[in-house]
């Protein structure tokens, strides 16, 4: 079974500051990590994944998250937060070689204020 | 280029009464998948859809139920409606059925059951 955790109901973060939303997850096997974002009233929008290669990732609108195999721990992190990338945050998880149905955590709502 | 769009918004149904969500992928998306998220809760896969046939299957009950048409779009039915399945179905295409992870996510229909 695959699982994944987001321990924090909600991040709050100044402008300007960096932020780190955490998330951990559970797989059998190489996982493949992703995390989206949703705006009130919107769909999921694809942020960014892992698959293989370096454990730094680089996704949209200056999001990165970073893979740690040894914690099992794939946090997204911005270096400077913007008022507009307070949402809500989904990480989530497959097996690699698996049945391509990912898991998502419940969810961390990003408030960023000015 | 229209991305995913999804009909109705929002729905009111009563214990017992069926209904029918309808999503149109993004233009050149083959592929459907629709997931369940509940309040307070991450998406959960339901079904995926590829070539009009049922690809791959959530923990759902045979209730749910949905169909592909030929130009891609896709309904899905929930028939005895339970109070439990008050939710927001959201709707995600992609180009294959192995390209989840950067699937395109609709708005959602808000289902009410009272």
């Amino acid at each position: 079974a695959q699982s994944v955790a987001q321990p924090e109901d909600q991040v709050n973060v100044a402008e300007g500051n960096p932020l780190t939303v955490k998330c951990t997850y559970s797989v059998s096997g190489n996982p493949y990590l992703f995390w989206y974002v949703q705006y009130p009233n919107r769909g999921l929008q694809f942020l960014l994944k892992y698959i293989t290669g370096d454990n730094l990732v680089k996704g949209s609108y200056g999001f990165e998250a970073e893979f740690n195999k040894s914690q099992t721990s794939f946090h997204l992190k911005k270096p400077s937060a913007l008022v507009s990338d307070s949402a809500l945050y989904f990480c989530a998880v497959r097996a690699a070689g698996g049945s391509y149905i990912p898991t998502f955590g419940r969810g961390t709502s990003l408030i960023v204020h000015p | 280029d229209a991305g995913v769009t999804q009909s109705p918004t929002h729905l009111i149904k009563t214990r017992g009464q069926q209904v029918t969500l309808r999503c149109s992928p993004k233009s050149g998306h083959d592929t459907v998948s629709w997931y369940q998220q509940a309040l307070g809760q991450g998406p959960q896969f339901i079904f995926q859809y590829y070539e009009e046939e049922e690809r791959q299957r959530g923990n759902f009950p045979d209730r749910f139920s949905g169909h592909q048409f030929p130009n891609y779009s896709s309904e899905l039915n929930v028939n005895a409606l339970l109070l439990g399945d008050s939710a927001l179905y959201l709707c995600a295409s992609s180009l294959g059925p192995r390209e989840q992870e950067t699937q395109y996510f609709g708005p959602g229909t808000r289902l009410l059951v009272l």
